[in-house]
């Protein structure tokens, strides 16, 4: 049985602070690992897809890496927003498109004003 | 920007009814899926479809669950006998190959 674990469950920021959080998945069988952001009553909303160890991506204030060898993501918000409050998945993939993705927890964020 | 659409928003339903979920993949995406998350828990995979046939399913995906591409652009998930259980939060994702995209979900509650 995959097991994805995400940490921490919940984090409380003010705003302009920097944060990061951290997906644990299996280091065997790696395919893809996928970050989602999901506010509620909305659709979890795609942030990236990394395949490669050691890739790092960027979409304007959030970044994230990738070691596949030790099993582990990292998601960093630089300058948090209010705005930016949701609850961050990360999910693992172990085969090509049409294979599941089995989710961690996730990590809520709450940006304070 | 195309996006997953998912109706109803909720459902509710009595224990051993039948229910229909639809969804709206994004068109040209070529993978189907539905994933739930009851409350509390993890969103879990139940089934993925591709060119017509499940191409994977969980072991939660079990005789009571079905799903079909009826029209060509509504993907359905039907869940027959519903059980207390079954209350969770429904997502149907379509995927180019590649990353999936989530509709906003439709929540069943059985009564």
């Amino acid at each position: 049985i995959l097991n994805v674990e995400q940490s921490p469950q919940s984090l409380h920021v003010q705003e302009g602070d920097s944060t990061n959080f951290t997906c644990s998945f299996p280091s065997s069988n790696f395919y893809a690992l996928h970050w989602y952001r999901w506010e509620t009553a909305k659709s979890p909303e795609a942030l990236f897809v990394m395949t490669l160890n050691g890739d790092e991506k960027k979409k304007g204030r959030i970044s994230a890496t990738l070691n596949t060898k030790e099993g582990y993501s990292y998601l960093y918000i630089k300058g948090s927003q209010p705005e930016d409050s949701a609850t961050y998945l990360c999910a693992f993939r172990t085969g090509t498109s049409g294979s599941r993705l089995t989710f961690g927890e996730g990590t809520q964020l709450t940006v304070n004003p | 920007e195309p996006e997953v659409t998912q109706t109803p928003s909720h459902q509710v339903t009595q224990m051993g009814q039948e229910v229909i979920l639809r969804c709206v993949p994004i068109s040209n995406h070529l993978y189907f899926y539905w994933y739930r998350q009851i409350l509390g828990q993890k969103v879990e995979f139940l089934v993925s479809f591709y060119n017509n046939e499940i191409s994977e399913k969980s072991e939660i995906f079990d005789d009571q669950f079905s799903v079909e591409r009826p029209d060509g652009s509504n993907f359905t998930l039907k869940i027959r006998s519903t059980k207390l259980e079954d209350s969770a939060m429904y997502f149907c994702a379509s995927s180019p190959p590649g990353e999936q995209y989530f509709g906003p979900g439709t929540r069943l509650t059985v009564t």
